[in-house]
């Protein structure tokens, strides 16, 4: 299983706010920034947050991050129809000779 | 305009080695660190490792005594060797580069090959 904690599902009718967590530890999210990636099926992950709370070039401005001693969380405010995918937070794992982890993954169902 | 596509065999016998290539067009492969990263069906993404134009490597643990990665700046490739496969393996391979070099911050993707790890 995922070192990275993230709840599997999460919805909201189209302009709500929505809100994704990712649980780690010290020898992870406590110790380095999060990244979060957007995911639609038979598509390539897509960079959405990276160093905890910076939108890469022709992210919208909806979707922001933040972080938290061991916990990150993603935020999509004003949710629309195609924010309908899969999330996954990722970061760097200090322990051993260092690895990337990324979260359990949580599917944004847009009722 | 950067593309990376991944190319190999989508199917593979137990115990045997799976190989893949990635190709990069629109940027050099020069002075990037380049990534493996998995998805089995059902499941979510796992990073398998990365390889620097030097090549530098680090592995996930979880394949680090099955794995090597390799780059061929001549080509503009990198490579990824998975030996003694299992239906584990079974996932659809994605290559991306790794912008901040050795890290998880992976800007540009292939689309994914999918390889299937059965007799």
């Amino acid at each position: 299983q995922s070192v990275l904690t993230q709840p599997p599902s999460a919805s909201g009718t189209p302009g709500q706010r929505v809100t994704i967590s990712c649980s780690g530890s010290s020898s992870n999210i406590g110790s380095n920034t999060v990244n979060w990636y957007q995911h639609l099926p038979g598509t390539a992950p897509k960079l959405l947050i990276h160093r905890n709370n910076q939108r890469p070039s022709g992210v919208p401005d909806r979707f922001s991050g933040s972080k938290s001693g061991t916990s990150a969380s993603l935020a999509i405010s004003g949710l629309q129809s195609e924010d309908e995918a899969d999330y996954y937070c990722a970061t760097w794992d200090d322990s051993l000779n260092g690895f990337c982890v990324f979260g359990s993954g949580t599917t944004v169902t847009v009722l | 305009q950067v593309q990376l596509q991944e190319s190999g065999p989508g199917l593979v016998k137990p115990s045997e080695t799976l190989s893949l290539t990635c190709t990069v067009s629109g940027v050099s492969i020069s002075s990037y660190f380049w990534t493996w990263i998995r998805q089995p069906p059902g499941k979510g993404l796992e990073w398998v490792g990365y390889v620097s134009d030097t090549g530098i490597t680090n592995y996930n643990p979880s394949v680090k005594s099955r794995v090597t990665m390799s780059v061929d700046t001549s080509m503009n490739q990198f490579s990824l060797r998975l030996r003694s496969v299992t239906a584990a393996d079974t996932a659809v391979y994605y290559c991306a580069r790794d912008a901040d070099g050795g890290s998880d911050t992976f800007d540009m993707w292939g689309q994914g090959t999918m390889v299937t790890v059965s007799s």
